[in-house]
């Protein structure tokens, strides 16, 4: 069983238009996160979210939003894709007794 | 201001060497530690982690870290390194459980290479 998976895992698409990547983890974890993966490999917070708070890393265009349909589910997703949006996409989980993360494959996303 | 440093962009030792990769931190908190590993197209696994106890951990697949909190730093180390090692290692810190102190700040990662 795959405990946090993604879909889809690669998305190819062009400039302004709209997307969404699925998240969704079986752990029964309260926390997910979603991550960017730039060209470098550096990975960079977007958003941590339970059910109490959704906490917004201020550097992300507000093009981005999660939405969390149920405590299993973190979907991100994006409007009016740019160029600079091309990235790998984590989504990963947390559970409250444990401070480690489970990540997802990841999703590639490329704009045209 | 909370970071991680991996001095080491690539390196590349030969099957069967030991190896050691590096991380520094700064968190102002007590730091909960991580090492992760992303093979090509993959993504990240869980090495090991340092929450307290022992300073010295250990992981799967061989490896191991220690923690010196005098140097603040939490060196990843395998004594002997196998061909399927190859792959990108990421050094993270994190803090408590609530809120953004969840949060894991990662270090730009370490590509390892490994020759025959």
């Amino acid at each position: 069983d795959t405990a946090v998976s993604q879909t889809p895992k690669y998305l190819v698409t062009q400039m302004g238009n709209d997307k969404s990547i699925k998240c969704e983890q079986n752990l029964g974890h309260d926390t997910m996160y979603w991550y960017k993966q730039d060209s470098k490999k550096f990975l960079k917070i977007m958003f941590s979210y339970n059910n109490k708070e959704l906490i917004i890393n201020e550097t992300v265009p507000n093009r981005f939003s999660p939405k969390s349909p149920d405590k299993a589910h973190l979907n991100l997703h994006i409007n009016s894709l740019e160029l600079g949006d091309s990235a790998v996409y984590f989504c990963a989980s947390r559970s409250s007794s444990y401070n480690e993360q489970f990540f997802g494959p990841g999703t590639r996303l490329t704009v045209l | 201001a909370q970071s991680v440093t991996q001095p080491d962009i690539h390196i590349t030792v030969s099957e069967g060497a030991s190896l050691e990769l590096r991380c520094n931190y700064s968190y102002g908190a007590t730091p909960y530690l991580f090492w992760y590993v992303q093979s090509p197209g993959q993504g990240l696994q869980l090495l090991l982690k340092y929450f307290s106890g022992d300073t010295l951990v250990q992981g799967i697949k061989g490896f191991e870290a220690e923690f010196k909190r005098s140097q603040s730093s939490f060196n990843l180390r395998k004594p002997s390194v196998h061909w399927s090692d190859a792959a990108e290692y990421f050094c993270a810190v994190g803090g408590g459980y609530g809120g953004s102190q969840g949060n894991l700040i990662f270090g730009k990662g370490t590509k390892l290479s490994v020759k025959p």
